[in-house]
């Protein structure tokens, strides 16, 4: 089973460009998620999707990032402009849809730095 | 805030040893508890999973739940070296997101 599919592995941009990772979450997944990650902390969820919707997010800074899963199936995460602080690691994660227990399932990551 | 508290280490055990790693959360209504391992570079792996009181033994790992204590703990028996990297605690309410503690680094010295 193939798992979750995350596109660029590294990114290097200068602040205030634009920048957009993929997603592509394990097959049959229905929840997927974006966290970030700083060196030396656990990961942060920015948000939640089930299927199509974000049913959470609130910790999404919402000025500068979007999201966006429009078949249900895989993800684009976007920051427009970036700043020097967005140099972390955006993780996917995703799980199944009825997964009581909610494990998650996490991809290689994208890691970013903003010069 | 919830939060989920661990010990950033380094813990340092030798070969063969037995690495007992721990983490204590705040919220109460915590239904779900994970230990994931995270190799430097790397994303993190989901290693065990438990939701219930007691001990759940998978291989030379034994995680262990205390729910009045609010305490998870993963131990690992036979360490080696290759288990060299950060562990991860998480927890879960029942709709609430996963949150994660800051991870233990542990060194397996050969």
């Amino acid at each position: 089973e193939a798992g979750v599919v995350q596109s660029p592995r590294y990114k290097i941009i200068e602040k205030k460009q634009p920048v957009a990772f993929w997603c592509n979450p394990i097959s049959g997944h229905n929840t997927l998620y974006w966290y970030l990650q700083n060196l030396g902390q656990g990961p942060e969820l920015l948000i939640r999707y089930e299927n199509e919707e974000a049913v959470d997010d609130s910790q999404l800074p919402k000025d500068r990032f979007s999201a966006e899963r429009l078949k249900g199936v895989d993800s684009t995460l976007k920051i427009q402009p970036a700043e020097l602080g967005d140099s972390a690691v955006y993780l996917c994660a995703s799980s199944p849809e009825l997964a009581q227990f909610n494990e998650q399932f996490f991809g290689p990551g994208t890691r970013l730095t903003v010069l | 805030q919830k939060e989920v508290e661990q010990n950033s280490g380094p813990l340092s055990v030798p070969e063969g040893a037995i690495a007992s790693l721990n983490c204590t959360y705040s919220d109460r209504g915590s239904q779900s508890f994970f230990w994931y391992r995270q190799y430097s570079g790397k994303s993190p792996e989901l290693i065990m999973s438990i939701y219930s009181n007691g001990d759940k033994e998978d291989g030379r790992f034994t995680a262990q739940l205390n729910k009045a204590s609010q305490y998870v703990s993963l131990l690992i028996r036979d360490s080696q070296p290759s288990d060299s990297a950060t562990y991860l605690c998480a927890v879960k309410g029942g709709n609430t997101p996963l949150v994660f503690g800051k991870g233990t680094r542990l060194s397996v010295i050969a």
